[in-house]
């Protein structure tokens, strides 16, 4: 079945700090990728996504790559800001499978001043 | 995107009684999904919701201890029976579709529930 792999975190970088969290997948078919993020207290955010091969999702700064040849999405930032202290979470859909969302384990990121 | 709110926000509970969590969506969608977040932990896909129809379960989660009600397209309900401390959790409910497509979800803010 599918699967999703994130690091492990916590992941604790200082402020203006370059940030990549790494992603890879297993599916059958050709995914959806999504990157969501949970700050403290709250619901999940979707962050950004990438729907097939090269594409590239950003958002706030964020940016991920789709590439199928690592089946990975690994997200990046290239400086963090202490409001960017949340629990980011990789996550897959296939279009055949109901849109059915496989999350990773999740990565705590924290960002000190 | 779909604006997504669930009640109650929080909850502590006794062993043994049971919750119903709600969620309202301020748009008509055809399928709803409702996750738990176990402390500490990532998201796992309790069952699918859609109008009309008997929701279907994933592994590991049963009618009786989860029952889902779907009587519309912008309304859900799941309870949690019976509750135990092993229920403690953080209770999601998804939408899918809006701006970014029907291959997206977008979720609610959660209710975080409590069992002593």
């Amino acid at each position: 079945g599918d699967s999703v792999t994130q690091m492990e975190g916590p992941v604790t970088l200082s402020e203006e700090a370059f940030l990549t969290i790494n992603c890879t997948y297993t599916a059958t078919g050709y995914p959806s990728l999504f990157w969501y993020v949970q700050y403290p207290g709250e619901g999940l955010q979707l962050l950004l996504k990438a729907t097939k091969a090269d594409d590239k999702g950003s958002n706030k700064g964020f940016e991920a790559t789709y590439r199928k040849e690592t089946t990975s999405f690994h997200l990046e930032k290239g400086s963090v800001q202490v409001s960017d202290s949340a629990v980011y979470f990789c996550a897959l859909s296939e279009k055949g499978a109901g849109n059915m969302l496989t999350f990773g384990g999740g990565t705590r990121l924290m960002v000190k001043p | 995107s779909a604006v997504i709110s669930q009640k109650p926000s929080r909850d502590i509970c006794q062993r043994g009684t049971s919750l119903t969590i709600q969620c309202q969506v301020d748009s008509q969608v055809t399928m709803m999904f409702w996750y738990r977040q176990q402390p500490g932990q990532s998201l796992t896909l309790i069952a699918t919701a859609n109008q009309g129809s008997e929701a279907t379960y994933e592994s590991g989660f049963v009618i009786d201890k989860f029952p889902i009600s779907r009587p519309n397209l912008t309304f859900s309900t799941l309870t949690v029976s019976n509750m135990s401390p092993e229920d403690s959790s953080i209770y999601l409910c998804s939408v899918e579709g809006g701006e970014q497509g029907s291959d997206t979800q977008y979720f609610g803010p959660g209710t975080r529930l409590t069992v002593l």
